[in-house]
């Protein structure tokens, strides 16, 4: 069964500082992965997705996420963040059963830049 | 022009009361989902709908129930509320093929139940 694991539940940065946001994921099949943000009192918005090709895969607002298969890894890294960037992050596997389609979640990174 | 809204953004409520929650998506797409975040932000499925059919039903209380009158819409229905169901209820669209496309989500639901 797919699954996802968010090795940090908590990462405090300095602004401007790089910072990397760790997942690895299981599965037996192809996979599509998804990073998605959290801001307070909001939705989840889509940073970023891996279906296929390229491997290092750039995202909105300055992030990018390398795809390592053999690592079975989706990293997602920010070379400078700012306040702005504080959120909840959400590393995700898409999911094809007989049941349907589903995203399948990590437990979240919450992120913390600070002055 | 929002894409995926819900309403109401807050529910509060008293144990043994029946409530809704209502979604609407303008995107055109064919799968819904309802995804419950509890209080320590983790995001769990709980239905979805394709073209009004049930897809995915997981293990959710029976007193649950999803509602799809047609596409666009997917709402919740929650009977005889307990404590353990205050959560943020999220709903969620994506395309046919939305095995490779994301999904786009509502700004959610707030239910506390006291």
């Amino acid at each position: 069964a797919q699954s996802v694991t968010q090795l940090d539940s908590q990462v405090p940065v300095f602004e401007e500082a790089p910072v990397e946001l760790r997942c690895n994921y299981s599965s037996s099949v192809s996979v599509y992965l998804f990073w998605y943000v959290q801001y307070p009192n909001q939705g989840l918005q889509l940073l970023l997705k891996y279906l296929s090709g390229s491997t290092l895969v750039k995202g909105i607002n300055g992030f990018e996420a390398e795809f390592n298969k053999s690592q079975t890894s989706f990293h997602l890294r920010k070379p400078s963040v700012h306040i702005s960037d504080t959120a909840e992050y959400f590393c995700a596997v898409s999911v094809l059963n007989q049941a349907g389609t589903a995203l399948i979640f990590g437990k979240g990174t919450t992120l913390s830049v600070s002055s | 022009d929002t894409a995926v809204s819900q309403t109401p953004k807050y529910l509060v409520t008293q144990m043994g009361n029946d409530k809704s929650i209502k979604c609407e998506q303008n995107l055109g797409h064919d799968t819904m989902y309802w995804y419950k975040q509890d209080s320590k932000k983790f995001l769990k499925i709980m239905f979805s709908y394709n073209n009004k059919e049930l897809i995915i039903n997981e293990t959710v209380p029976n007193r649950f129930s999803p509602k799809s009158p047609d596409k666009a819409h997917l709402n919740l229905h929650i009977n005889s509320l307990e404590l353990g169901d205050s959560a943020v209820y999220f709903c969620a669209s994506g395309g046919s093929s939305s095995y490779n496309s994301p999904l786009h989500f509502g700004n959610g639901t707030r239910l506390t139940v006291t």
